[in-house]
């Protein structure tokens, strides 16, 4: 089955500056990447994703890149702020639109954004 | 709408008590999971469901049971809790069958501890 590890574990960085997380997955047959953000106490929430036919996604501040070749993928935050200190999921999966949306999570990275 | 709402928030069993997590959904989703979240390993999937009736296992099922008598709620049963289930579980759904619908909406998460 499907194995995706996520690193760092934990990141720390300046205010203003970039964060970059990184995954890698097993499956080739996996064609779903997306990434969640979880605050204390709450679900996790969506804040992008990426299909395995496209090689980069961005959504303001936050940036999605997918290396199928590698079976990598990567989340790019820019200008952090305060607000995005919180732990980020990625994770994988086979996709159909009438099946079931089966994610493997990676491990987790807890971002903390120093003022 | 309340999206998706877990009960209970809290709770704390001995070794071989038997318990009920429910789930509730009010967006019409045809498809629920139920994830544990441990330190180090992300989310795994217990089960899930593609609709009223229907359950599924898995990455991880063991010691779990799950109906889905109504499409809206979707119940996680420990029949005899051990002290490796104390984690925080989370509900998911999703819309499912047409593009685009594939994004897990979670609830807030159960909080179980097992002595």
């Amino acid at each position: 089955g499907e194995n995706v590890e996520q690193h760092p574990s934990t990141l720390s960085v300046q205010e203003g500056d970039s964060a970059v997380i990184k995954c890698t997955y097993s499956d080739s047959a996996s064609n779903y990447f997306p990434w969640y953000k979880q605050e204390l106490g709450k679900g996790p929430q969506l804040i992008i994703d990426i299909r395995s036919n496209v090689g980069e996604k961005k959504d303001q501040r936050i940036a999605v890149t997918l290396n199928k070749t590698a079976k990598h993928f990567s989340l790019h935050i820019t200008e952090t702020q305060p607000e995005d200190s919180a732990v980020y999921f990625c994770a994988a999966s086979n996709y159909r639109i009438q099946g079931a949306q089966k994610l493997v999570f990676g491990q987790g990275t807890r971002l903390t954004i120093n003022p | 709408n309340a999206g998706v709402t877990q009960t209970p928030k809290f709770r704390v069993l001995k070794t071989g008590q038997s318990m009920t997590l429910l789930c509730a959904q009010d967006m019409n989703h045809e498809y629920m999971y139920w994830y544990r979240q441990d330190p180090g390993m992300g989310l795994r999937l217990i089960h899930y469901s593609v609709g009223e009736g229907t359950t599924a296992k898995g990455e991880v099922p063991d010691g779990y049971n799950v109906s889905r008598l109504k499409k809206q709620n979707f119940l996680l049963g420990l029949e005899s809790a051990a002290p490796s289930q104390t984690s925080v579980y989370f509900c998911a759904s999703n819309r499912g069958l047409s593009s685009g619908a594939n994004v897990l909406t979670f609830g807030a998460g159960s909080r179980l501890t097992v002595l």
